[in-house]
C-alpha cells in the first residue's frame, strides 16, 4: 500500500512568487491534515480536512494560504504570494475516518520550502 | 486546549543505555497520546499510541510507554538504546474525533558508541 506522498519534496522560490505543494493521502483515508514546521521550531497545525470539507482551518497562518481537496482526494497548499517567514517543511498526514479519536495519522515525507 | 511539553530538546544516551524521554500533556478530556519519530529526511512514524486500552503501551523497535493520568505523563523508554535510535522523537496528544493532533516541541536523540 502506498503511504502519503508530497510534491515536490523541495522548491526554492523567491520573495513575492507562488508556490503550491500537494499531498496525495492514503487512499481511503477521510482526514487530511497539513502542519508546518519551521526552522526547528514546534509542528504546528495549519488545518484539517474531512473529505472535501475543511474541519478546522484555525491553523493557517493568513489569507496567503489556500488550501483545497479536489473530490476528497488530493489537496493542494497554495501560497500566494510567498514571504521569508514561509520557509519551513510542510507536513501532509492522513487517517482513516474515527469514531473514538485513536486513529493515528501516517505522515509523509515532506516538502522543505524555502523562500529567498 | 490540548498542549504538550518535552523535557529536554536533546537528550545523549550511550549505547546500551536506557533511553527515557519525557513527555507531559494537558488536555481538558481524556487524551489520546501519540509518539512518533523522525529519522533525518523522513516523514514522520508513529512508534506506539495510547488509546486508553491500556496504560503501559509496546511500541516498535522495542519502545515503550505508561501513561499516568495523576502525573498527565506519558513518558517512553527503551532498556537499551541502539546507535539507529539516532532521531527525532514528538509527542502528540488529541482531544477526540474530528479533532487535530498537537505535537511537543520534540527531543533529539544521540546515541553514543
Amino acid at each position: 500500500e502506498a503511504g502519503v506522498t508530497q510534491f515536490p519534496s523541495h522548491s526554492v522560490i523567491e520573495k513575492g512568487q507562488t508556490v503550491t505543494l500537494r499531498c496525495d493521502p492514503i487512499s481511503g483515508h477521510d482526514n487530511l491534515y497539513w502542519y508546518r514546521r519551521v526552522m526547528g521550531k514546534e509542528i504546528k497545525f495549519l488545518l484539517h480536512f474531512v473529505k472535501e470539507s475543511k474541519q478546522d482551518e484555525s491553523g493557517m497562518p493568513n489569507n496567503r494560504f489556500l488550501a483545497e481537496r479536489t473530490g476528497g482526494t488530493y489537496s493542494t497548499l497554495k501560497v500566494q504570494p510567498a514571504e521569508l517567514e514561509d520557509s519551513g517543511v510542510y507536513f501532509c498526514a492522513s487517517s482513516f475516518r474515527d469514531n473514538g479519536g485513536g486513529t493515528e495519522a501516517f505522515f509523509g515525507q515532506g516538502t522543505r520550502l524555502t523562500v529567498v | 486546549a490540548q498542549s504538550v511539553t518535552q523535557l529536554g530538546s536533546h537528550v545523549s544516551v550511550s549505547e546500551g543505555a536506557l533511553v527515557l524521554l519525557r513527555c507531559n500533556y494537558s488536555s481538558s478530556v481524556p487524551p489520546y497520546l501519540f509518539w512518533y519519530v523522525q529519522y533525518p529526511n523522513q516523514g514522520l512514524q508513529l512508534l506506539l499510541k495510547y488509546t486508553s486500552a491500556a496504560t503501559l503501551v509496546k511500541g516498535i523497535n522495542g519502545f515503550e510507554a505508561e501513561f499516568k493520568k495523576s502525573e498527565t505523563s506519558f513518558h517512553l523508554t527503551k532498556p537499551s538504546a541502539h546507535m539507529s535510535d539516532a532521531a527525532e522523537y514528538f509527542c502528540a496528544v488529541k482531544a477526540n474525533y474530528g479533532q487535530n493532533f498537537v505535537f511537543g516541541p520534540g527531543t533529539r536523540l544521540s546515541v553514543l558508541p
